[in-house]
């Protein structure tokens, strides 16, 4: 079974710049998770989809990220414009249970480290 | 604002001994917890996970919960060079579902 795929591993830009992300989950998996891990610390939820509407997004900051997961399979996560302070390694993960209560494993990707310079 | 603590360590064991993490929360409506380890430079990969009061044994690996004392463990018996990395507590639950990390403590295992 592939895992979950990231592209691209590493990016560098200079700040007010934009970029984006992209991840393709585990096949069959509905839940989709957009992880910011900065250096030292744990990963920190930016947004979850179930299927291609989003559950929680409370950490997003919306004025310059944004995420899409449009057919309820692949996602697209996007900074505009960056700072230095987004610089971190960025994380997809996928879980094949609905949110709830009870949890479902989280699998994570290989990552997306961007330096913002 | 719901946390997950853990020392940042590192934590440092000779090889063979046990290994001991610990993790608290402050969320009560949280009832899945999740141990995930992080070599440098690579992403999370699943330990094991917990939901049940207890203990919760896999190979090398026991995971604890006490849920009156919002508290969860995870030992590491006879430990390797290879199990060296940063370990990350997770817990949820609740309408999302929301998993949220602590920092993670890393581990030294010398031999």
């Amino acid at each position: 079974e592939a895992g979950v795929a990231q592209s691209p591993r590493y990016k560098i830009i200079e700040k007010r710049q934009s970029v984006a992300f992209w991840c393709n989950p585990i096949s069959g998996h509905a839940t989709l998770y957009w992880y910011q891990q900065i250096l030292g610390q744990g990963p920190k939820l930016l947004i979850q989809f179930q299927n291609n509407g989003v559950v929680d997004d409370s950490q997003l900051p919306k004025d310059r990220f944004s995420a899409e997961r449009l057919k309820g399979v692949d996602s697209t996560l996007k900074i505009q414009p960056a700072k230095l302070e987004d610089s971190a390694v960025y994380l997809c993960a996928s879980s094949s249970r609905a949110p709830g209560p009870t949890l479902g494993t989280q699998y994570f990707g290989p990552g997306t480290r961007l330096t913002v310079l | 604002q719901k946390e997950v603590e853990q020392n940042s360590g590192p934590l440092s064991v000779p090889e063979g001994a046990i290994a001991s993490l610990n993790c608290t929360y402050s969320d009560r409506g949280s009832q899945s917890f999740f141990w995930y380890r992080q070599y440098s430079g690579k992403s999370p990969e699943l330990i094991m996970f917990i939901y049940s009061n207890g203990d919760k044994e896999d190979g090398r690996f026991t995971a604890q919960l006490n849920k009156a004392s919002q508290y969860v463990s995870l030992l590491i018996r006879d430990s390797q060079p290879s199990d060296s990395a940063t370990y990350l507590c997770a817990g949820g639950g609740g309408n999302t579902g929301k998993l949220i990390f602590g920092q993670g403590t890393t581990l030294q295992v010398k031999p």
